[in-house]
């Protein structure tokens, strides 16, 4: 089964909108973390927001926030106030295990293609 | 340099060639990745180094053959690679460690074509 589902393959926004980008994990251990990566056109992936499993509260990163809904196993990006450098392919990521205790496991899902318009 | 630098951005080569993928890490991280991202494929981990020393091997044929000289550089050594290796290898380094904060960063990548 899949560890990181990404239903969406493409997201279509106009400038200054929100979007919600969704994502769906599939683990069994109680501690883990949720990752949100870019990757522009030019390849590089950055990093954006981290959740952690026992983390109460969303994480937030200035325009970014990650929906954190535990029972359901999602992990969904909300980008507020899109803008035309937003347009890039958005992945999800999770590490299984505590913070910082296991080494590179992040399971990555296929990613959704993100353009904004106009 | 600041971040995860790779060299070279693009690459191309024949079967039957031999070259190598550098990365160069300057956050003082203590270990280092290799991953594959092919077109309509989830990104692959290939390899991880910690400290130096390879704690992770994911299956990855023999053609690729990683080196880490320090915690500062990983290498990818290809040889009579396939048409289907051809894709983008990105290399990320991060910090291990109890408490810390481990998100993975990554490099640009490398674009290689394999005719």
């Amino acid at each position: 089964a899949q560890k990181i589902t990404q239903t969406q393959p493409g997201m279509f926004v106009q400038e200054k909108e929100a979007v919600t980008l969704d994502c769906t994990y599939d683990t069994s251990d109680q501690s883990y973390g949720l990752f949100w990566y870019k990757q522009p056109s030019s390849g590089e992936m950055i990093f954006l927001i981290y959740q952690g499993s026992y983390d109460e509260q969303n994480a937030t990163e200035g325009r970014y926030s990650l929906n954190f809904q535990k029972a359901r196993k999602s992990a969904n990006l909300v980008i507020s106030a899109s803008q035309l450098g937003d347009s890039a392919m958005y992945f999800c990521a999770m590490r299984e295990g505590h913070r910082g205790s296991t080494l590179g496991r992040l399971y990555f899902g296929r990613g959704t293609q993100l353009t904004v318009w106009p | 340099e600041t971040g995860v630098t790779q060299t070279p951005r693009h690459l191309v080569m024949g079967m039957t060639n031999k070259k190598s993928l550098k990365c160069e890490q300057h956050l003082g991280h203590n270990a280092m990745y290799w991953y594959k991202q092919s077109a309509k494929k989830p990104l692959e981990l290939m390899f991880v180094y910690s400290l130096e020393e390879r704690v992770e091997n994911n299956s990855v044929p023999s053609r690729f053959s990683p080196e880490c000289p320090n915690s500062s550089h990983l290498f990818l050594h290809l040889h009579t690679l396939q048409p289907e290796d051809s894709a983008l290898y990105l290399c990320a380094s991060s910090q291990s460690g109890t408490g810390v904060v481990d998100e993975q960063f990554f490099g640009p990548g490398t674009r290689l074509t394999v005719l």
